[in-house]
């Protein structure tokens, strides 16, 4: 399963974009991108996710690299209650584990 | 509203203990997982099942074991329970098997167990 690297922590200013860079240079292929959050102690929360193509939703936007070997989650307008840890996970081709890593911590401050 | 319930929320008990942690989803989904969280370890996979009878260890598994006798319920049980399975526990359930995009997991909202 290919390995995610995040950054730590990340601060992003109310009402800005916050743009939450991932690597993941030893994707295979047929592996999906995902991206989930944890606010607090709840349970992670689904974002969105992508193979080859830019995605977006309702919550936010996904952008990957023509080689793949990196992704940004965009959330366009960040609000304090964005404040949460990010985690990007790889997706094992033809099996739902998902492998979580340290994550990024988004403060979103006023 | 379909959903995945997670009980008891909060247990302390005692080492040596039998502890069971149960797991209840009512999206039909085939696939159910328990994960644990401790601090600087992110979430990490104990065990998982893809569907009745079938049950699988993650990477950490072992004091651990699951039973899978219907679609809804995946328990987790702590044979001998050890302070060092102090934790959040997160069970989650996805509703296929490797078909692309259609493979996300919803995560209950946890039980936090406390063994002491």
């Amino acid at each position: 399963d290919a390995k995610t690297t995040q950054p730590t922590s990340m601060d992003c200013a109310e009402g800005r974009a916050a743009n939450l860079p991932c690597n993941h240079s030893t994707i295979s292929g047929n592996e999906y991108v995902y991206w989930y959050r944890q606010i607090h102690s709840q349970g992670p929360q689904y974002i969105i996710h992508g193979l080859k193509n830019n995605e977006t939703n309702e919550m936010a936007s996904l952008i990957i690299t023509e080689d793949r070997k990196s992704s940004t989650l965009i959330l366009p307008h960040a609000t304090l209650r964005d404040t949460a840890v990010y985690y990007c996970i790889v997706r094992a081709y033809n099996f739902n584990k998902f492998y979580f890593g340290s994550g990024t911590k988004l403060n979103v401050k006023p | 509203d379909a959903e995945i319930t997670q009980s008891p929320r909060h247990k302390i008990t005692e080492t040596g203990r039998q502890v069971t942690l149960a797991c209840h989803q009512t999206w039909n989904h085939n696939n159910m997982f328990w994960y644990r969280q401790d601090l600087g370890h992110g979430l990490r996979l104990i065990h998982y099942s893809y569907g009745v009878q079938d049950t699988n260890k993650g990477e950490v598994s072992d004091g651990y074991s699951v039973s899978r006798s219907n679609t809804e319920d995946l328990p987790l049980t702590l044979e001998s329970a050890a302070s060092s399975q102090t934790s959040v526990y997160f069970c989650a359930s996805s509703g296929d098997r490797g078909r692309s995009g259609a493979d996300t997991q919803y995560f209950g909202p946890g039980t936090r167990l406390t063994v002491l």
